[in-house]
């Protein structure tokens, strides 16, 4: 079945450092993908989300690119903040008629001054 | 504007208790609800879908049960709990039809079966 794999975490870093969280999916047809933020205390938000192949999608600082030849979605940041310790959530949506999500398991990040 | 609550924060039953977790959606109509489940060390599992007033898809077998008695009103119940049943539950809400895959969750419910 469709499903999403993340890297695990934590991922601990210090504030300025470059960020990637690696994301995989396994999906049948042209799903699109999606990056959801959970900060502290907080209900998951979108991120971010790109719905076909190459596309690039950016919002905060952060970007990633949807990659069908490799099944990825990686998120990358150039310079972290503190402010950007949460735990960060790969998602796709089969099909383009529903809000249905799948997934992945999370990855916390940790960022130290 | 749009904002969504969900209750208990925490919640910690013993095996074989009922359930009764609920979520309220305030300033949209009509909108599409979910309940999601994390159990430890597992993505997020989409369990109850609905696009109406009773009106629930349940997208994997359990030991749960949703229901929507108001356009803006989402239960997740359990008769019995089990050791399984332990989570992290969260409520969310889209806009329907626009099908934008942004879903608005709520702070989640923590549940400890014990």
């Amino acid at each position: 079945g469709d499903s999403v794999t993340q890297m695990e975490g934590p991922v601990t870093l210090s504030e300025e450092a470059f960020l990637t969280i690696n994301c995989t999916y396994t999906a049948t047809g042209y799903p699109s993908l999606f990056w959801y933020v959970q900060y502290p205390g907080e209900g998951l938000q979108l991120l971010l989300k790109a719905t076909k192949a190459d596309d690039k999608g950016s919002n905060k600082g952060f970007e990633a690119t949807y990659r069908k030849e490799t099944t990825s979605f990686h998120l990358e940041k150039g310079s972290v903040q503190v402010s950007d310790s949460a735990v960060y959530f790969c998602a796709l949506r089969k099909s383009y008629n529903t809000d249905k999500l799948i997934f992945g398991t999370g990855t916390r990040l940790q960022v130290f001054p | 504007s749009q904002t969504i609550h969900q209750w208990p924060a925490t919640l910690v039953q013993p095996v074989g208790s009922p359930l009764s977790l609920e979520c309220t959606v305030e300033g949209t109509s009509n909108p599409n609800l979910y309940w999601y489940r994390q159990a430890a060390g597992r993505g997020l599992q989409l369990l109850f879908y609905s696009v109406g007033i009773g009106q629930i898809s349940s997208e994997v077998p359990q030991n749960l049960s949703a229901s929507r008695p108001q356009d803006r009103q989402f239960i997740l119940s359990s008769k019995k709990l089990l050791l399984s049943d332990s989570g992290f539950y969260l409520c969310a809400w889209s806009v329907p039809r626009r099908n934008t895959g942004e879903l608005f969750f709520g702070e989640g419910s923590r549940l400890t079966v014990l």
